[in-house]
């Protein structure tokens, strides 16, 4: 069965440091993979989505890279702040439209001042 | 910007009793979900919805689930009689066609309690 790891379920960081995900992925071949941002007792929100034939993805002080002989897909957040503790999930996908997302457990990241 | 809702924020019941979850998705999306999260747990995915049926669901929606579309606003998910353990957050999402499937944006949630 398909299977999603989240390198740890917690991740503790300073201020203005980089932070990186790793989300690994079993048993399937998705087309794309998507990442989102989970705050306590909130819905998720989308951030970013790959595509299997991009490598990376950019968007402000996000990367996101895509290594499907890997199977997995790395998160970095840069020069990160107290406001971007949050859990992070990843969902690698099929590309068939409309159907569900898969999470991993997710990670949840603590940027201490 | 347009946003998912969901009403209520917070529904509390009595085991065996039916609740509904209501959900107002995107005006124009095209794809409607449902999602659970049991404190502390991974959201899961119960079922999608497009063009007035069922399109996937998984193995937790069971009968005692069910999702309907009353009208071109409202995405409902109805649990007819509840059990300890559906109580959780209820989290409904919504999706555009073609290439604008691939995103799904959720709503707020619905914490659900059954005693």
């Amino acid at each position: 069965s398909q299977k999603i790891e989240q390198n740890s379920e917690a991740l503790n960081i300073q201020e203005g440091k980089t932070a990186t995900l790793t989300c690994n992925y079993t048993n399937y071949s998705p087309a794309y993979l998507q990442w989102y941002r989970q705050d306590p007792g909130r819905g998720p929100v989308f951030l970013l989505l790959i595509r299997e034939n991009e490598k990376e993805k950019r968007k402000e002080r996000l990367k996101v890279t895509f290594d499907t002989t890997l199977k997995q897909s790395l998160f970095h957040i840069t020069a990160s702040q107290p406001a971007d503790s949050a859990t992070y999930l990843c969902a690698p996908r099929a590309n068939q439209a409309g159907t569900a997302l898969i999470f991993g457990k997710g990670t949840t990241l603590s940027v201490s001042s | 910007e347009p946003e998912v809702t969901q009403t209520p924020s917070h529904q509390v019941t009595q085991m065996g009793q039916e609740v509904i979850l209501r959900c107002v998705p995107i005006s124009n999306h095209l794809y409607f979900y449902w999602y659970r999260q049991i404190l502390g747990q991974k959201v899961e995915f119960l079922v999608s919805f497009y063009n007035n049926e069922i399109s996937e669901k998984s193995e937790i929606f069971d009968d005692q689930f069910s999702v309907e579309r009353p009208d071109g606003s409202n995405f409902t998910l109805k649990i007819r009689s509840t059990k300890l353990e559906d109580s959780a957050m209820y989290f409904c999402a919504s999706s555009g066609g073609g290439s604008k499937a691939d995103t799904q944006y959720f709503g707020p949630g619905t914490r659900l309690t059954v005693l």
